[in-house]
């Protein structure tokens, strides 16, 4: 079965610089969800996109931003990195039409901040 | 604030003990998932518990829903080295936006 893809999946940027992170989620799927987690730390939720549209937002600092795609892909781009930045960052989806709120990881995308 | 808390934070286990984790929330919440994380992976989903007396088993793993408590507890039967991971409870105050505990550390010893 097809699952949630992310790409990249390892990322190294110097401080100031931007990234942009990408989720392709299941196929069928509506809705899109960010996390991030820093080493030894559980995931924070970051934001999440319904049908294209901002669902909910987290703790996401104001030099991210997000958005859904008409074919419901989802980027997260990132400026100013910053050192404490590093983590993995995770793209889940799930089918909130179908009343199916379970939420598919994908693998993560390492990115690590110099 | 919705606050999870999950306890114990660590457990070194014996093969074929049974032990307990578990996961307290502080408000009403819509539903709890578990998740098992191994290092450096993503998070593989175990359950979805949508309502009070909630109980699911998979394996050796059963997880159960208290709302009225709002607890659930994750039990492990007769463990064995392949659970050795990190467990998370996550809770939902509203569609999607998950709050997780701090996760525990489990370690499965021969």
């Amino acid at each position: 079965a097809a699952g949630v893809i992310q790409s990249p999946r390892h990322l190294i940027k110097e401080k100031r610089e931007t990234a942009t992170l990408k989720c392709y989620p299941i196929p069928r799927h509506d809705t899109v969800y960010w996390y991030q987690q820093g080493p030894g730390q559980d995931p924070q939720f970051l934001i999440s996109f319904y049908e294209k549209m901002q669902s909910d937002k987290g703790s996401i600092p104001d030099r991210f931003s997000a958005q859904q795609f008409s074919d419901y892909h989802s980027e997260l781009n990132m400026s100013s990195l910053e050192l404490g930045d590093s983590a993995l960052y995770f793209c889940a989806s799930s089918s909130r039409l179908a009343g199916d709120y379970e939420q598919y990881f994908g693998p993560g995308t390492r990115l690590t901040v110099t | 604030e919705l606050k999870v808390e999950q306890n114990p934070l660590f457990l070194s286990m014996q093969e074929g003990k049974n032990y307990t984790i578990y996961c307290n929330y502080s408000t009403t919440s819509d539903r709890l998932y578990w998740y098992r994380q191994d290092p450096g992976k993503s998070l593989e989903s175990l359950f979805v518990l949508l309502s009070n007396g909630a109980v699911k088993q998979e394996g050796r793993l059963m997880a159960s829903l208290d709302t009225k408590a709002r607890l659930s507890t994750l039990h492990i039967t007769a463990a064995v080295h392949d659970l050795s991971a990190t467990y998370f409870c996550a809770v939902d105050i509203h569609a999607g936006k998950s709050t997780f505990g701090d996760g525990t550390t489990l370690t499965v010893k021969p």
